[in-house]
Formats: C-alpha cells, structure tokens, sequence
C-alpha cells in the first residue's frame, strides 16, 4: 500500500472557521492531489500539487487554499468553513513515467460544517 | 460535459452471477489512461486497473475482466462469479495526457453501486 495518511480522519465544525486538512506521504512522489467526494457527483479535484510550491486550480477551488512547502505534505485550507464544504475529502499522490501514472488514495477525511 | 459516464447507479446481483459495470468516456486526445477503482463499504478507495489508449487488449485478472473499445470509446468492467464482498462503489476514471492537460488530473464517473446478494 502506498504510504498516504491524512489527519484529521474525523472533524465536525461550525459555519465560519477556519479548517485545515493535511496529506502526508512517504512515497516521495511529486504529484499530490484533492479531492473532494459528494453524493451523486464521484470526486472532484480540488487543487493539485506539481512539486514543492508548485499548485494550481481544480475544478471546485472556490473556498479552498493549498500549501506544499515540504515533498512530503500537502495541505488543504478552508479559510471559513460552509455547510456545502461538508464532504469526504481524499488525498491522493502519483507520478509521472511518460504519463500520468496510478494515483493511490489516502483513507479520506470526513468533514461536517454545522 | 460529463468526460466519463457510468450510466449504472445501482446493480443488485445475486452471488454467483456475472455482472459487468459499463464506462463511457469522452476525451480528444489521442494519448489517454484509464481506470477503475473500487469503494467498498469502509470508504477507502482501491485502485483495480490502468489501462492506456494505445493498449485495447483486454485484461483479466481472476474474476475480473476489462474490455476496452476505442471504437465506442468504453471501458467496461465484468465481475464473473459475483461475490457478496464484491459490493461496493465502482468508480471509472479518465486521465488526459496531452497538451494542456491538467498534469494527471483524474475525471470520475458518479459511480456504480453494486450490491451483491447472499
């Protein structure tokens, strides 16, 4: 299995605050990714990660803010939580070997905004 | 625009049966991947195969096969011999490589709940 965790795996919080997500892995890779899974829409990517300080949109971004200051973690912020931010989010890490390899998935973090 | 489809929300087999799982995706780059994985009830995702666009042979693995068509660009999936631990969420997925691309980024389906019968 590949070496992905994410903390906190649980978190219930109120309308307004500020949440932030953490991605760790061992594998060295330079691909980390968020996501994000709803009801009926599979999952969505957040915001990606290409290298240390190197992150761009995904296609819901609205809300969420990413840090990679170290190969090893990626961080997601929600600045000011809302109710439609509640969500299982995933991690997940890849590479690149003339194209874009598997991506492994952390175990996900349940988030509920009151 | 949808880029992958899975028109199935909801299969109920009973154990034993074969079931297959359809996957529709749209792209027009020439170089693309493709993939399944699966959710089961524990909520982990589990990644099941990878296939290129270059490579439409059909795989097997076990009880699980893959038949991919360019032709109708699809990437179904049968389960032969259902079992009651195959229930779970099947997810396919679609990764783009060409020019302007975001880098590996993943396009799911909605999902497949399978549910298998004892």
């Amino acid at each position: 299995d590949a070496g992905i965790t994410q903390s906190p795996r649980h978190k219930v919080t109120e309308t307004g605050t500020p949440v932030t997500l953490r991605c760790h892995q061992t594998e060295n890779h330079r691909y980390m990714y968020w996501y994000r899974q709803d009801p009926g829409h599979g999952l969505r990517l957040i915001h990606y990660s290409y290298g240390v300080k190197d992150t761009d949109k995904g296609e819901v971004s609205d809300g969420y803010s990413v840090s990679r200051s170290k190969t090893e973690d990626f961080l997601l912020t929600l600045e000011s939580a809302t109710s439609s931010q509640t969500s299982v989010y995933f991690c997940a890490i890849s590479e690149w070997r003339e194209g874009p390899d598997t991506q492994y998935f952390g175990p996900g973090t349940r988030l509920t905004v009151l | 625009a949808q880029k992958v489809t899975q028109a199935q929300t909801e299969i109920s087999v009973v154990e034993k049966e074969d079931v297959t799982l359809d996957c529709v995706y749209e792209t027009r780059d020439t170089t693309y991947y493709l993939f399944w994985y699966k959710q089961p009830p524990s909520g982990e995702l589990v990644f099941l195969i990878r296939r290129n666009s270059f490579d439409e042979q059909n795989e097997i693995s076990g009880r699980y096969s893959w038949n991919f068509q360019k032709s109708t660009s699809s990437f179904n999936f049968t389960i032969t011999a259902s079992q009651v631990v195959d229930s779970a969420v099947y997810f396919c997925a679609l990764s783009e490589a060409g020019r302007g691309s975001t880098l590996g980024r993943l396009y799911f389906g909605r999902g497949t709940q399978l549910t298998v019968w004892p």
